[in-house]
């Protein structure tokens, strides 16, 4: 299996514009999870599926962020409009089971810049 | 706030040496997991302790969990230039929500 994608792996972008990240996890996990990484913050759960079902969104910062889960290989995090302090890298992980019992695998990350 | 926190915050250890990473953590758990985090990179799991045991190795790590003292320490022994990355704790706080809450990490400088 090629692991969790994430595409972009670089993001720039003026503040005000719309971003799009993208996610494919890996074949068969049943639950995906959205992260933010900064070095004020550590890393941050944003959002969680199961079943392609938003379970806990509490960590979505604000309205500007949405998350979808259209099918069981793909998700999208958005940011409209953008601002500079979303600047992050972004990580998208999944899991065979709960994440709280079970390993989550970790994509590369897409490392976003709003200037 | 993070449920784990990672002391120190930075270690630095010539190769060959060993390192010592401690987390505690506040609420009750059912499992405390340990990551690595290369530069650059997403995290990588490197070893699931439970509740009910008190110690667990895998090749050079060796991680012990006191649930009593709520907190967890991870030992890697003969450390390698390669070891250099920072080091997470993660907890899912016994809510059984299915996530999990990192700590800030420490990171690992392994020097050749």
């Amino acid at each position: 299996d090629a692991g969790v994608i994430q595409s972009p792996r670089h993001e720039v972008t003026e503040m005000g514009q719309e971003v799009t990240l993208r996610c494919k996890p890996i074949s068969g996990h049943d639950y995906l999870f959205w992260y933010r990484q900064t070095m004020m913050r550590g890393l941050e759960l944003l959002i969680y599926f199961n079943n392609n079902v938003p379970i806990d969104d509490s960590g979505m910062p604000e309205d500007r962020f949405s998350a979808k889960m259209p099918n069981a290989s793909f998700s999208t995090l958005k940011i409209q409009p953008s601002e500079p302090r979303d600047s992050a890298v972004y990580f998208c992980a999944s899991s065979l089971g709960q994440g709280g019992t079970d390993t989550q695998y970790f994509g590369p990350g897409t490392r976003l810049t709003v200037l | 706030s993070q449920q784990g926190e990672e002391d120190p915050q930075a270690l630095s250890i010539q190769e060959g040496e060993n390192a010592t990473m401690n987390c505690s953590y506040k609420t009750s758990i059912n499992n405390l997991q340990w990551y690595r985090q290369n530069s650059g990179r997403g995290l990588v799991h490197l070893i699931l302790i439970r509740s009910n045991e008190r110690e667990k190795h895998s090749g050079r790590l060796r991680v012990t969990l006191d649930t009593s003292k709520k907190s967890s320490s991870l030992l890697i022994t003969a450390s390698r230039a390669a070891d250099t990355a920072s080091y997470f704790c993660a907890t899912d706080g016994s809510s059984n929500t299915g996530k999990l809450i990192f700590g800030q990490g420490t990171t690992l400088q392994v020097k050749p």
